[in-house]
């Protein structure tokens, strides 16, 4: 059974630009989450997915979004970059029961911003 | 203060040793408990997973919850340096939500 699938894996970008990253999740998962990892602050949760709504949201400020497909898939996106957006995005997956079902990671988006 | 306080190591053992990683956290509320491991450049790899108070072992792993000192624990023994990573505790206070808050996690380094 594939895991999470995140592309890109890195990928550089200039302050002010947008980025895209996508999320394919396990086969028959319907939740997906999305977290930022830096040195300083940890894990930090930004949003979760499930049957294409947003479910749950982190304290992030607008310019951190996302989307669900009807397939699960799901993307974020950060508008108006700034270097403190430089981080590894991570994506999880999990069924989305109301049964305490843990989340699987993917390997991660390694964002730097200059 | 941080919901969830862990101890950023480094953390450095000898191989054979038994090693024991701790959280501790403030939301009374918290049920849902899991350790992850995450090697450099990896995502987290889910280790444990308990609910409530109590002990679970998995092979060399046991995991520990003492919600009444909110405290939870990891051991590993026999340690091995492919064990070396950081290992990261989180939380849950409800089933079917996914926002997990994490512990910044433990750096261990397992020597040969």
């Amino acid at each position: 059974k594939a895991g999470v699938t995140q592309t890109p894996r890195y990928l550089i970008k200039t302050r002010g630009q947008q980025v895209t990253l996508s999320c394919s999740p396990i086969s028959g998962h319907r939740s997906v989450s999305w977290y930022q990892q830096t040195p300083g602050q940890g894990l930090q949760f930004l949003f979760e997915y499930f049957s294409e709504t947003q479910r749950n949201k982190g304290n992030f400020p607008g310019r951190f979004s996302g989307r669900q497909f009807s397939n699960s898939r799901s993307e974020m996106n950060v508008s108006t970059l700034e270097l403190g957006d430089s981080a590894l995005y991570l994506c999880a997956s999990s069924l989305g029961s109301d049964s305490g079902n843990t989340i699987y990671f993917g390997e991660g988006s390694w964002l730097t911003v200059v | 203060q941080k919901e969830v306080e862990q101890d950023p190591g480094p953390l450095s053992v000898p191989e054979g040793a038994i090693v024991s990683l701790n959280c501790t956290y403030s939301n009374s509320a918290f049920q849902y408990f899991m350790w992850y491991r995450q090697y450099s450049r990896k995502g987290p790899e889910l280790l444990m997973y308990t609910y409530s108070s109590g002990n679970k072992e998995d092979g060399r792993f046991t995991a520990q919850v003492d919600k009444s000192s909110k405290y939870i624990s990891l051991f590993i023994r026999d340690s091995q340096p492919s064990d070396s990573a950081t290992y990261l505790c989180a939380m849950s206070a409800t089933s079917g939500t996914y926002k997990y808050i994490f512990g910044t996690g433990t750096r261990l380094k397992v020597l040969a």
